[in-house]
């Protein structure tokens, strides 16, 4: 599965967009992008996926570069209720076994 | 909204005795995990299940078993818990398909042991 790679940690405005960047050059063209995030203490929790086009839903949106070598989850009105670690994650399972590798991900503060 | 249980959600407990951190789904979900995270560190699998019967070990080595008798149920027991066992335990599963499919975490279940 590919390696992913994301910035310690960023700062975003309340209101804003926060846009989280996931660098992931060695993916390969069956593997997916996968965003979760994990609020203080509780279990990580889904955003969003996509393979090679961009994706939205009531959460978020992700935009994934033409050669699929990075992406960028969007958060489009940041509240404080966004502060979390966000993970980004690569693979793809062709056995029944998934491992994930969740990765230090991006620790994510919004400001007032 | 996922439907995964974890009990108890906080566990304080003294050094040598048997513990039994519960997990459950009514999804009917196949797969199941166990992750063990240190307060504002990474997740690491440590248990996981493919289906009734099946358990495998995780990337991380740990002292904790499971077993999976039930599809619902994938419970996970220390024998005998030591201070080093400190952690938050999380107990996730997933559907099966033709890629990865999104896993639905629980709650969590943060131990201490004195």
């Amino acid at each position: 599965d590919a390696k992913t790679t994301q910035p310690t940690s960023m700062d975003c405005a309340e209101g804003r967009a926060a846009n989280l960047p996931c660098n992931h050059s060695t993916i390969s063209g069956n593997e997916y992008v996968y965003w979760y995030r994990q609020i203080h203490s509780q279990g990580p929790q889904y955003i969003i996926h996509g393979l090679k086009n961009n994706e939205t839903n009531e959460m978020a949106s992700l935009i994934i570069t033409e050669d699929r070598k990075s992406s960028t989850l969007i958060l489009p009105h940041a509240t404080l209720r966004d502060t979390a670690v966000y993970y980004c994650i690569a693979m793809f399972s062709e056995t029944s076994y998934d491992k994930v590798i969740f990765g230090p991900g991006t620790s994510l503060s919004v400001i007032p | 909204e996922a439907d995964i249980y974890q009990t108890p959600r906080y566990l304080v407990i003294g050094t040598g005795k048997k513990i039994t951190l519960e997990c459950s789904q009514t999804m009917g979900h196949d797969k199941m995990y166990w992750y063990q995270q240190d307060p504002g560190m990474e997740l690491h699998l440590i248990h996981y299940s493919y289906g009734v019967n099946s358990t495998e070990k995780g990337d991380l080595s740990s002292e904790s078993t499971v077993s999976r008798i039930r599809t619902e149920h994938f419970p996970l027991t220390l024998e005998s818990a030591r201070p080093s066992h400190t952690s938050q335990y999380l107990c996730a599963s997933s559907e099966w398909g033709d890629y990865y499919n999104e896993q639905f975490f629980g709650p969590g279940t943060r131990l201490t042991v004195l």
